[in-house]
């Protein structure tokens, strides 16, 4: 199966600061890569979708970038909402994997 | 908009079966797209169980082993998810989505609240 690896594992960070968070898949995925937002006791919500587009009604501080194997997200500035763990996935393969997370926190 | 509702018990015993049940409102199991289901155990990250097109047609993750079947209702418009021989590994909160292709590129774009299973004697 394909591993998914995202950096860091968590991170502190201040309401404005730019954030990126970085997905690692061992073997290319051309551009299957989807990143989730989950707040805690919620569901995963889908903000990117094929690596770099914006699911609709996303707000655009949120972007997506890469193809292969390496991605990124990143917030552009972060707002309080946007304290949350998120999550990479790839599926590309038949079944699907996601990255462990990274949980972004309040500084 | 489209609406998922997991169902199902909350305890279940250890070496038995889980059974749950998505409810879909406001769109139909035959739209087009695949169903899946994914898990998160407390405190740990997101595994993707499997998803199922409304034909019957499945796709399971290898790490179950086989003690995963998912099956449709077309009747009820709702998919189910039975999952065999538990432990205290499948404790988790159960969550049901819809599995769409947007541009080209599947994912996951509604989903459903989580229900939360305990596997306990």
């Amino acid at each position: 199966d394909i591993q998914m690896t995202q950096s860091p594992s968590s991170l502190s960070a201040s309401v404005g600061d730019r954030v990126t968070i970085t997905c690692r898949a061992s073997q290319s995925i051309r551009n299957y890569l989807n990143w989730y937002q989950q707040k805690l006791g919620k569901a995963p919500k889908l903000l990117i979708y094929a690596a770099s587009t914006v699911q609709s009604g996303v707000p655009s501080r949120f972007s997506g970038s890469g193809s292969g194997t390496d991605f990124t997200l990143t917030i552009s500035s972060l707002q309080p909402e946007d304290f949350a763990t998120y999550y990479c996935q790839q599926s590309y393969g038949v079944w699907w994997t996601f990255g462990q997370g990274t949980k972004v926190e309040i500084k | 908009q489209l609406q998922l509702q997991e169902s199902g018990p909350g305890l279940v015993r250890p070496s038995g079966t889980l059974s749950l049940t998505c409810a879909i409102s406001n769109s139909s199991i035959g739209s087009g797209n695949w169903w899946s289901w994914v898990r998160q155990p407390p405190g740990k990250g997101l595994e993707w169980i499997g998803d199922i097109f409304h034909t019957g047609s499945t796709n399971y993750n290898p790490s179950l082993n086989g003690r995963v079947v998912l099956s449709v209702d077309k009747s009820k418009n709702q998919f189910s998810l039975n999952l065999t021989s538990l432990t205290a590994a499948d404790t988790a909160v159960y969550f049901c989505a819809r599995r769409r292709v947007q541009r080209k590129i599947p994912c996951m774009d509604v989903w459903g609240q989580g229900t939360m299973v305990t596997v306990s004697s």
